[in-house]
């Protein structure tokens, strides 16, 4: 099993539409846990980090579910902006173990 | 508020010719420093860490070499460039909380071996 796993999709979807994805990872001992989105051809950049009591940022909804080792990711009302790369990160404490998911693409159309 | 710069944006180099890539923190002391490369189609793989001055940590030692001569500068370097040596290189710095913060990027490199 991959330490971190996410459906590479891409997922389309309307504008104003209400969209998820999940990531699911292997170590039971992880510590931390963000969010990333990653435009095509540029760095990623920091979404949000994940708390075990799950947290919101505008239209953005991150939760984490330790006993099934997953985290989710809900955008709501999306937006064109909102096309991109969307990476999970998972850390289980150390510098050399955040690891990255490969992604989820998402795709809004007019 | 904290800032990196990394450059150069986009670099095109022969197969077997030198590579030096330079990444600079403002804003913050004593940042912990990170080259990660990212080849097409493919997840981020880790390749130098670094907590301090001089200390620097290699997951991926190949022909690469880190070296962090200052607090908030950390370079990355090659004698001899390989094909395989290309891809997308970001240096990425985290602050306070030690190795469960996030990473913050810097704008990358875009490094071709022809």
């Amino acid at each position: 099993r991959k330490e971190v796993e996410q459906d590479p999709g891409p997922f389309n979807v309307p504008e104003g539409a209400t969209v998820a994805f999940n990531c699911t990872y292997s170590n039971s001992a992880s510590q931390s846990f963000f969010w990333y989105r990653q435009d095509c051809r540029k760095e990623p950049k920091l979404l949000m980090s994940v708390y075990s009591s799950g947290n919101e940022d505008g239209r953005f909804t991150a939760q984490l579910n330790r006993a099934s080792q997953y985290i989710s990711l809900l955008i709501r009302d999306s937006k064109l902006s909102d096309s991109a790369t969307y990476l999970c990160v998972v850390n289980i404490g150390g510098y050399s173990t955040l690891t990255f998911g490969k992604g989820t693409m998402l795709l809004v159309s007019p | 508020s904290q800032t990196i710069h990394q450059w150069p944006a986009t670099l095109v180099q022969p197969v077997g010719s030198p590579l030096s890539l330079e990444c600079t923190v403002e804003g913050t002391s004593n940042p912990n420093l990170y080259w990660y490369r990212q080849a097409a189609g493919r997840g981020l793989q880790l390749l130098f860490y670094s907590v301090g001055i001089g200390q620097i940590s290699s997951e991926v030692p190949q022909n690469l070499s880190a070296s962090r001569p200052q607090d908030r500068q950390f370079i990355l370097s090659s004698k001899k460039l390989l094909l395989s040596d290309s891809g997308f290189y970001l240096c990425a710095w985290s602050g306070d909380g030690g190795y469960n913060s996030p990473l913050h990027f810097g704008n990358g490199t875009r490094l071709t071996v022809t």
